[in-house]
C-alpha cells in the first residue's frame, strides 16, 4: 500500500515570497491532516479536512496560509506572502476517518531566507 | 487542554541494553496515546497507541508502552536497544474536538552507541 506522497521534498524562497505544497494520502482515507514542526519541537496542526470539508483550523494564520482539498483528495497548503518564521517541515497525514490513527508523509522543508 | 510532557531532551542508551523514553499525559476524561518515530529527513511513523483495555501495548519494532493512570504516564520501552533504533521519538495525545487531531509533545532524542 503506497504511503502518504508530498512534494516538493525541499523548498528554499525568500522572505514575502509565496509557495505552495502538495500532499496526496493515502487511498482511502477520508481525513487529511497539515502540520507543522519547527526544528526542535513537536508537530502542531494547521488545519483537518474531512473529505474536502475543513473540520479545524483554528491555528492556521489564516492572513498568510490557505489550503484547499477541492476534491476530496489531494491538498495544497499555500503561504502568501512567506516570513523567516515559516522556516520548518510541513507534514501531510492521513486516516481512514476522524481518531483513526494517522499515517505522516515525508514531509517538505521549506527555508525562507 | 489536552497535553503531553516529554521531560527528557535525549536519552543514550548502550546497545543491548533496555531503554526507556518517558511521557506524561494531562487530559480531562480517558487518553488516547501515541508514539511515533522520526529519523533524519523523513516523516513520523507510527509505533504504538493506547485507546483502552490492556495497560501494556506493544507495537512496532519491539516496542512497547506501559500506561499508568495514577502516575499519568505511558512511557515507551524496549527490552534491548539497536543501534538503528537511533531516532527522534513523539509522545502525542488526541484531542477530543470535533477534529480528533494529535498534540505532540517536543520530542525525545534517543542515541543508541555500540
Amino acid at each position: 500500500e503506497a504511503g502518504v506522497a508530498q512534494s516538493p521534498r525541499y523548498k528554499i524562497i525568500e522572505k514575502r515570497q509565496s509557495v505552495a505544497f502538495w500532499c496526496n494520502p493515502i487511498s482511502g482515507h477520508a481525513t487529511l491532516y497539515w502540520y507543522q514542526q519547527i526544528l526542535g519541537q513537536g508537530p502542531k496542526l494547521l488545519i483537518q479536512f474531512q473529505n474536502n470539508g475543513v473540520v479545524d483550523d483554528s491555528q492556521l494564520p489564516k492572513d498568510r496560509f490557505s489550503a484547499e482539498r477541492l476534491k476530496g483528495v489531494d491538498s495544497t497548503l499555500k503561504i502568501q506572502p512567506a516570513k523567516l518564521e515559516d522556516s520548518a517541515v510541513y507534514l501531510c497525514a492521513s486516516s481512514l476517518g476522524a481518531g483513526e490513527t494517522q499515517y505522516f508523509g515525508p514531509g517538505t522543508r521549506l527555508l525562507v531566507l | 487542554a489536552q497535553s503531553v510532557a516529554q521531560p527528557e531532551d535525549q536519552v543514550n542508551v548502550a546497545e543491548g541494553n533496555p531503554l526507556t523514553v518517558k511521557c506524561t499525559y494531562s487530559v480531562s476524561g480517558n487518553p488516547y496515546l501515541f508514539w511515533y518515530v522520526q529519523y533524519p529527513n523523513r516523516g513520523l511513523q507510527f509505533l504504538l497507541k493506547y485507546i483502552t483495555g490492556d495497560n501494556l501495548v506493544k507495537g512496532s519494532y519491539g516496542f512497547e508502552a506501559e500506561f499508568n493512570k495514577s502516575q499519568t504516564s505511558f512511557h515507551l520501552k524496549k527490552p534491548s536497544a539497536l543501534v538503528s533504533d537511533s531516532a527522534l521519538y513523539f509522545c502525542a495525545v488526541r484531542v477530543p474536538n470535533s477534529g480528533y487531531a494529535l498534540n505532540f509533545g517536543k520530542g525525545t532524542s534517543l542515541l543508541v552507541t555500540p
